[in-house]
């Protein structure tokens, strides 16, 4: 019964390369978010994907992100030309939809620390 | 602009003592409120909710308080216990829809 799984646990880029960041929702979880928290900040919101549709980027940078959640695999969240202020921690949160009620717990995953040199 | 706001970064409270986090909201459209915690290296955990409908909800030696006209909520925890010792992260979201936001944090330090 595993939860939500992330990795890698660390990434180290230097500036203009590539971060791919992977999350699995847990099982029966069709809904991700993605999260970045920077140093003394609270989570921010990036992007809520369903299978094979995002449905709310708002929260992410227009440029040099990306997030995918294909209809098999993992959600992918791709940093390209990474740049020292893109180090953070980047945590994959899952649901099952929408809760009822009102209810919309959002499991989150240990996360993952990326350090841009 | 920030909609949920934690005004205190960090606060330090005895063993056994009660530890009372706090959190101050500006968005009326707000109508469930979630405690998270988190220990370094780890992703939030889920500790305790409560809807708009409402004022208190209580779970073991964690109870959630919301004033609505004050737009404030309030994590007690009582007694703390050393492994209480966390980053705590309130939320707010609006029902039906997905997007929770998170104030900044309060680290607890429980002393032993």
């Amino acid at each position: 019964n595993a939860g939500v799984m992330q990795n890698p646990r660390h990434l180290v880029r230097r500036r203009g390369q590539e971060a791919r960041l992977r999350c699995s929702p847990m099982k029966g979880h069709s809904h991700v978010y993605w999260y970045r928290q920077l140093p003394e900040e609270g989570l921010k919101f990036m992007v809520y994907l369903q299978k094979e549709n995002i449905i709310d980027e708002s929260g992410m940078p227009k440029e040099r992100f990306s997030a995918e959640f294909p209809k098999e695999g993992p959600s992918i969240l791709r940093i390209q030309q990474v740049v020292r202020g893109d180090s953070a921690a980047y945590f994959c949160a899952s649901s099952p939809g929408l809760g009822t009620g009102g209810r919309n717990e959002q499991f989150f995953g240990p996360g993952t620390r990326l350090t841009v040199l | 602009d920030q909609q949920v706001k934690q005004n205190s970064p960090s606060l330090s409270v005895q063993e056994g003592r009660i530890s009372i986090l706090n959190c101050d909201y500006t968005n009326s459209m707000f109508d469930y409120f979630l405690w998270y915690k988190k220990y370094p290296a780890e992703g939030p955990t889920f500790l305790i909710s409560i809807s708009s409908i409402k004022d208190k909800n209580e779970d073991g030696r964690f109870t959630v308080f919301l004033n609505k006209s004050a737009k404030h909520l309030s994590l007690h925890i009582v007694p703390s216990q050393p492994g209480d010792s966390a980053v705590y992260f309130c939320a707010a979201i609006t029902s039906g829809t997905y997007k929770y936001i998170f104030g900044t944090g309060t680290r607890l330090k429980v002393l032993a």
